[in-house]
């Protein structure tokens, strides 16, 4: 069975860099997508950006300009960075994995998604 | 982007009885190979979100068959016959056509 375990700093200043990892258990990166999902208290999910195994990345435009996604697959485990960070960025931050369906166009639904770990921008 | 839009966005139900959730989309999901681009998941109380339905119609592993997703191009239903207490939570609708993945602003479900 498939296992996403994350990790990452809870408690931010304006201004610093947020910093994520999220690991994989029971299977292998190469075939899918990996996606990092962002979810406001109390409000809806917003997509951040996905890449795949060979390391292609798409990232949300509203947040392109500052998102850095990266995979270790000698450690099974995938990254993210959001610099310069507000209080806006405060959210629970999931990472999941993307099922490939169709792959001339990467479309994918999310089967496997990480326990989500919240993190608050504040002074 | 596309725009994903649900309704109602609250819905009380009493056990037993059905519910039916619509999203629609701003562009057709529909694409040449016949299918719908379109997922459904569910957001338990404290949980992480988790599928229900991918490419429109389609039930992803363990999930009860009291759960159906239909429709096409633009407009989609997931519809929940038999409402247990544990389906309570909030629904998604997702658009996998393109990126940036577009989401509904969900459906709370809760019990009467």
């Amino acid at each position: 069975q498939v296992q996403l375990q994350q990790w990452g700093a809870g408690l931010l200043k304006p201004s610093e860099t947020l910093s994520l990892t999220c690991a994989v258990f029971g299977g292998s990166f190469s075939g899918f997508y990996w996606s990092w999902i962002r979810q406001p208290p109390g409000k809806g999910l917003e997509w951040i950006g996905e890449l795949n195994h060979s390391g292609n990345t798409n990232y949300n435009p509203s947040l392109k300009s500052r998102v850095t996604m990266s995979l270790d697959t000698s450690k099974n485990q995938l990254s993210l960075n959001l610099s310069s960070v507000t209080a806006a960025d405060s959210a629970v931050y999931f990472c999941a994995r993307g099922h490939i369906f169709d792959f001339l166009s990467g479309s994918y639904y999310l089967d496997f998604w990480g326990q989500g770990t919240l993190v608050t921008v504040s002074s | 982007d596309v725009v994903m839009t649900q309704s109602p966005l609250s819905l009380p139900v009493t056990p037993g009885e059905s519910a039916s959730i619509s999203c629609r989309s701003s562009e057709s999901l529909l694409q040449s190979n016949g299918y719908n681009y379109l997922d459904w998941y569910l957001q338990k109380p404290g949980q992480s979100p988790h599928l229900l339905i991918y490419m429109g119609s389609n039930r992803a592993s363990g999930v009860p068959d009291r759960f159906s997703g239909s429709g096409s191009g633009t407009d989609f239903t997931l519809k929940i016959s038999r409402v247990e207490a544990e389906d309570v939570g909030v629904y998604y609708c997702m658009q996998a056509l393109q990126t940036p993945r577009t989401f509904g602003q969900g459906t709370k479900l809760e019990i009467k």
